[in-house]
């Protein structure tokens, strides 16, 4: 079975200060891993994915993630945070074979503070 | 090019009643999925179509149901409404099937049951 963690509800960060959303997912295949932002009112936004090769992964607005296999971890950063990056943070996983359907974590909501 | 389009935006309902939201994916995009978001639930796959088939189905109650058209565009029909199916549908679509392609998300259906 696939599934992915979120273990903090909310991440608080200082603007110009970097910042980590974590995610974990657990393992039966090679997992291709999604990060999506949510602004309100809004549908998900593709960030970045991790495929395979390069374990840091750039993506969109600034933001990176580093595949760890032996953590089984997706954790997803930025350098410098800004206050329009608050926002919820979604993790998803899908494997390379099998279930189609992207399993997604609980969320975590990001509030940057000016 | 046009992002994933979702009508209606916002619908309210009363139980037993039944709806049908549609979902337009980006052009040239054959796979479509419908996701429900619910604040206690999160983010749970509905089930997903390409090239008019259904490929994968959630754990939904068989009153949940979809179809997509040769167009790629699809609908996804809500039976006997209950208030437990207030939430929100997004509607997502990615050009192929393979599990490594991201998704494009649309704005969402703001389903109300009363």
């Amino acid at each position: 079975a696939q599934s992915v963690a979120q273990p903090e509800d909310q991440v608080n960060v200082a603007e110009g200060n970097p910042l980590t959303v974590k995610c974990t997912y657990s393992v039966s295949g090679n997992p291709y891993l999604f990060w999506y932002v949510q602004y309100p009112n809004r549908g998900l936004q593709f960030l970045l994915k991790y495929i395979t090769g390069d374990n840091l992964v750039k993506g969109s607005y600034g933001f990176e993630a580093e595949f760890n296999k032996s953590q089984t971890s997706f954790h997803l950063k930025k350098p410098s945070a800004l206050v329009s990056d608050s926002a919820l943070y979604f993790c998803a996983v899908r494997f390379d074979t099998g279930r189609r359907a992207l399993t997604f974590g609980s969320g975590t909501r990001l509030q940057v503070q000016p | 090019k046009a992002g994933v389009t979702q009508t209606p935006r916002y619908l309210i309902k009363t139980r037993g009643q039944q709806v049908t939201l549609s979902c337009s994916p980006i052009s040239g995009h054959r796979s479509v999925s419908w996701y429900q978001q619910t604040p206690g639930q999160g983010l749970q796959f509905l089930f997903e179509y390409f090239s008019e088939t259904q490929r994968n189905k959630g754990n939904f109650p068989g009153r949940f149901s979809g179809r997509q058209f040769s167009n790629s565009r699809s609908e996804m029909n809500v039976s006997t409404l209950e208030l437990g199916d207030s939430a929100l549908y997004l509607c997502a679509s990615s050009f192929g099937d393979w599990n490594s392609n991201e998704q494009f998300f649309g704005p969402g259906t703001r389903l109300t049951v009363l």
